[in-house]
């Protein structure tokens, strides 16, 4: 079946510009994750979304960045006036169960790729 | 907060090689420990997992065991083959309380390349 898919899969942007990335999750994954991972570091948490609503967004890391899921299925991050700093693979994951009703798996798809120039 | 620590990379070995891995945890409670593993070209992939003490998750010839005591969760395998080559990440999530539960906590990655 189908996995998580990102797109786009790279986005070239300018500073101070506005981006937007999607996701898609595997059908019928309830709970959704957003992860950002620098180069040579580990993935870092950025938001999760149970359903349309987000769960816990203590990841995010200023008020430019926001996320929505306004349909429980598909989200977008969106970051606006962008920064040099912002540039890192912006990845997604979903499992089937929100936690605590058994820890499910995360599956995660590909990643995008944003540079700011 | 939670954090986790790998040893430093890159690690280069030969065809059929011991590898270990070393991770280890700073976390309140009882967290659930992984190692995901990303293969060139391909996303995040769940290689194993432990969800209590002295559990031993197994995959693909892998191991690895949740020891409380030393707070660690080392990688290992008898024999890595050239295809083993990926980086790996050892991840670990809170299993209750508060809205902490199901973000993962990620070392830093350790590059590892088995030569034929």
């Amino acid at each position: 079946g189908a996995g998580v898919s990102q797109t786009p899969s790279n986005k070239v942007t300018e500073k101070g510009k506005y981006v937007e990335l999607r996701c898609d999750p595997i059908s019928g994954h309830t709970a959704l994750y957003w992860y950002r991972q620098s180069l040579g570091q580990g993935p870092e948490f950025l938001i999760y979304f149970q359903g349309t609503g987000a769960a816990d967004d203590s990841g995010l890391p200023n008020d430019r960045f926001f996320a929505v899921r306004p349909e429980g299925s598909v989200s977008t991050l969106k970051i606006q006036r962008t920064e040099r700093g912002d540039s890192a693979v912006y990845l997604c994951a979903s499992s089937a169960t929100p936690p605590g009703r058994g820890l499910d798996t995360q599956y995660f798809g590909p990643g995008t790729r944003l540079t700011v120039l | 907060g939670d954090s986790v620590t790998q040893m430093e990379g890159p690690v280069t070995l030969s065809e059929e090689a011991f590898l270990t891995i070393n991770c280890t945890y700073t976390a309140t409670g009882y967290p659930s420990l992984f190692w995901y593993v990303q293969y060139p070209g391909e996303g995040l992939q769940l290689l194993l997992k432990a969800t209590k003490a002295d559990d031993k998750g197994s995959n693909k010839g892998f191991e690895a065991t949740y020891r409380k005591e030393t707070t660690s969760f080392h990688l290992e395998k008898g024999s890595v083959q050239v295809s083993d080559s990926a980086v790996y990440f050892c991840a670990l999530s809170q299993n209750a309380g508060g809205t902490s539960y199901g973000k993962l906590t990620f070392g830093q990655g350790t590059i590892l390349t088995v030569h034929p």
